[in-house]
Formats: structure tokens, sequence, C-alpha cells
């Protein structure tokens, strides 16, 4: 089992509608949560972090954390066309107290059809 | 002002050769990282040293080794290398050591280094 698993994509949405993104991970004692777009050639740039459960809102950005069913995931509200990019999950691993040991999932390609 | 910059941006090189790729960053931050991201986008962490000193080394060839100078600045050299080390490499830092939760641990990327074996 992978420690961090998104499902691939390509996840395609209209223009305006609700992206929804999912994640899960492995390890029960992951206190934090990350999620980091990455646009085709570019380097990864962090959106949202998230460590206690519930819902985080930032903007049209909205993270969910569920420790019990350990799930997290990001919904993109009203969709544009620059929204199109591969959508990082990233758990930190517990343990580490003089780095972050961040463990990241293999990514979900999201498109944005206008 | 640029805060987390690589060189060189690409690397052609030969098999067996030996190769160096820089990084440095401006933000006063701690702690510093090396990732490899794969053909399939898949990114790993390879190491990360908080001022001067090796905290994290994942399961890497010992033809990486990390050097870093001060806290500024985190270089890795590559030996002998291999047709499977293609990839991009992106160095990374974070702003404290990783105590508390959430913003401390945020990695800011550089702009990566493609290298190519052929």
């Amino acid at each position: 089992q992978k420690e961090v698993e998104q499902n691939s994509g390509p996840l395609s949405v209209p223009e305006g509608a609700i992206a929804s993104l999912n994640c899960t991970y492995s390890d029960r004692g992951s206190q934090s949560f990350f999620w980091y777009r990455q646009y085709s050639g570019k380097s990864p740039e962090l959106i949202m972090f998230i460590y206690s459960n519930g819902d985080k809102e930032d903007g049209r950005f909205t993270a969910q954390l569920n420790k019990a069913s350990q799930y997290v995931s990001l919904l993109i509200r009203d969709s544009q066309p620059s929204d199109s990019a591969t959508y990082l999950c990233a758990v930190k691993a517990p343990g580490y107290s003089s780095a972050s040991k961040i463990i990241f999932g293999s990514g979900t390609r999201l498109s944005i059809r206008p | 002002d640029t805060a987390v910059s690589q060189t060189p941006k690409y690397l052609v090189t030969q098999m067996g050769n030996d190769k160096s790729i820089k990084c440095e960053q401006n933000l006063g931050h701690d702690t510093m990282y090396w990732y490899k991201q794969d053909s399939k986008k898949f990114l790993k962490i390879m190491f990360s040293y908080n001022n001067k000193e090796l905290i994290i080394n994942e399961t890497v060839p010992n033809r990486f080794s990390p050097k870093s100078p001060d806290k500024a600045h985190l270089n890795l050299h590559i030996n002998s290398l291999e047709l499977g080390d293609s990839a991009v490499y992106f160095c990374a830092s974070s702003p404290l050591r990783g105590l508390a939760g959430g913003d401390t641990d945020t990695q800011y990327f550089g702009p990566g280094t493609r290298l190519t074996v052929l």
C-alpha cells in the first residue's frame, strides 16, 4: 500500500463547476497535510495546509480532513481554466523534529474545459 | 527577489560522468531538501539538512552525496551517473525545524534541474 494515494486522473471538469480531489494516507500518526499545485514544467507550489479535522477555506479552495478515515480532500469552486494542473497531496511523516519529511502522492491531473 | 534558486536548469550528460547541482535559498530558512521527480511525476524526498546537519537520508544510492556548506546552500553531487538517474531534481527549503504543524513545514521549491543521462 502506498503511503499517500491519489487518483491519477485526468479529472475533467467544466468551467465554473466544483472540482473535487481526493487523497488517502496510511500512517495514522500523521498530523499535517498539504495540497500543492504543479503546472507542467514548473515546480510545486503550496495551495493549502490543514492539520485539524474539518474544513478549511481559502478563497475558492476548501481543504477537508478526516483523520478517522485517513482522508484529505480539496474542493475548487468556480473552476477556471487556470486551475488546470496536477494537484499533489502531501503528508508530513511523524517522528522527525529537525526537518519535515513530506510524503507526496503521485498527483491528480485536473483539466478544466471551457 | 529569487527565493530558492538552482543551477543548472538543464543538465545533459553521458553515463558514467560525475555532475553537481547547486541550490541556494535567501529566505533565511533553517532546513533544506533534495527531491527527485521521475517521469511519472512522482516526487520523492532524498535528503534533508538542518543548519548544515544531515537529518533525513532516504534510501538513495551512495553515488548521491549532498553537501551543505552553510544553511543557505545545499548541493547535490552525483557520481557515475546511470540512465535511471534521469529525472527532475528539486531543491526546497522550509522555515523552521519540523516542530510544529502547518506552515513551518511548508516546502518552498526551487525551479528544478532537469537531468538527462544518455
